[in-house]
């Protein structure tokens, strides 16, 4: 069975960069066409879509945060990557990767990211 | 994009019957899915276009609606069902979810 784990510092300063990996393990990352996504819960518990890319990197970003987003996939390590510039408090969350680019049938654990300096 | 709202809180017993509402601010056909979170776990999806039920997810859950009116609508109550439950949209990007509704103990 298909499985996701996220991988990546668990805080950050205010203005540096985020990046985050998921591994995909159990399954190829090219099989499927899938799309696999990024999605982050603040605390509290507002869920937002981050955005998502396929095998052959086509992305999609949610608007918002598309001037400071960077998705990418590693088909030779199974893995796709998230990178978040200019970080503010406002992105701490958890972060969330996932499988679905309409319904999302596949969930890692999640990872904390805390900004704060 | 779109918004999906939802009530932030619904208290319940068990047994009772239990309907989560999620409105949308513009019509979205039948593109909505349906999540439930337990504390400390990511989200499991319990459905997707509005009414079909993910495998093994019992079937005391249902959901309906098309178009900007969706319900999930938990016919029995179980202990095991407190928690909180999302609606998600995919009939455009962004990809939006609600706020969430915590079914929580009465």
């Amino acid at each position: 069975q298909v499985q996701l784990q996220e991988s990546g510092p668990r805080l950050v300063k205010p203005s540096q960069t985020l990046s985050l990996t998921c591994t995909v393990s159990d399954g190829s990352i090219t099989s499927g066409g899938y799309f696999w996504s990024w999605v982050r819960q603040h605390p509290g518990k507002d869920l937002e879509w981050i955005g998502c890319i396929n095998y052959s990197g086509s992305t999609r970003y949610t608007p918002s945060l598309r001037s400071r987003l960077t998705i990418s996939v590693d088909t030779s390590k199974n893995q796709f990557s998230l990178t978040l510039t200019s970080l503010t408090a406002a992105d701490t969350a958890v972060y969330f990767c996932a499988r679905g680019t309409t319904w999302v049938d596949l969930w890692g654990q999640g990872t904390l990211v805390t900004v704060s300096s | 994009a779109i918004l999906l709202t939802q009530s932030p809180s619904l208290p319940a017993s068990v047994g009772d019957r239990v309907t989560i509402t999620c409105r949308a601010s513009q019509g979205i056909s039948s593109a909505l899915a349906w999540y439930q979170q337990k504390p400390g776990k990511p989200p499991s999806l319990l459905m997707h276009d509005a009414s079909s039920l993910e495998s093994g997810v019992p079937s005391r859950f249902r959901g309906s609606g098309f178009g900007t009116d969706f319900t999930l609508t938990i016919s029995s109550l179980q202990p095991e069902d407190f928690a909180t439950y999302y609606c998600q949209q995919y009939n455009s990007y962004p990809l939006t979810f609600g706020g969430g509704t915590k079914v929580e103990i009465k």
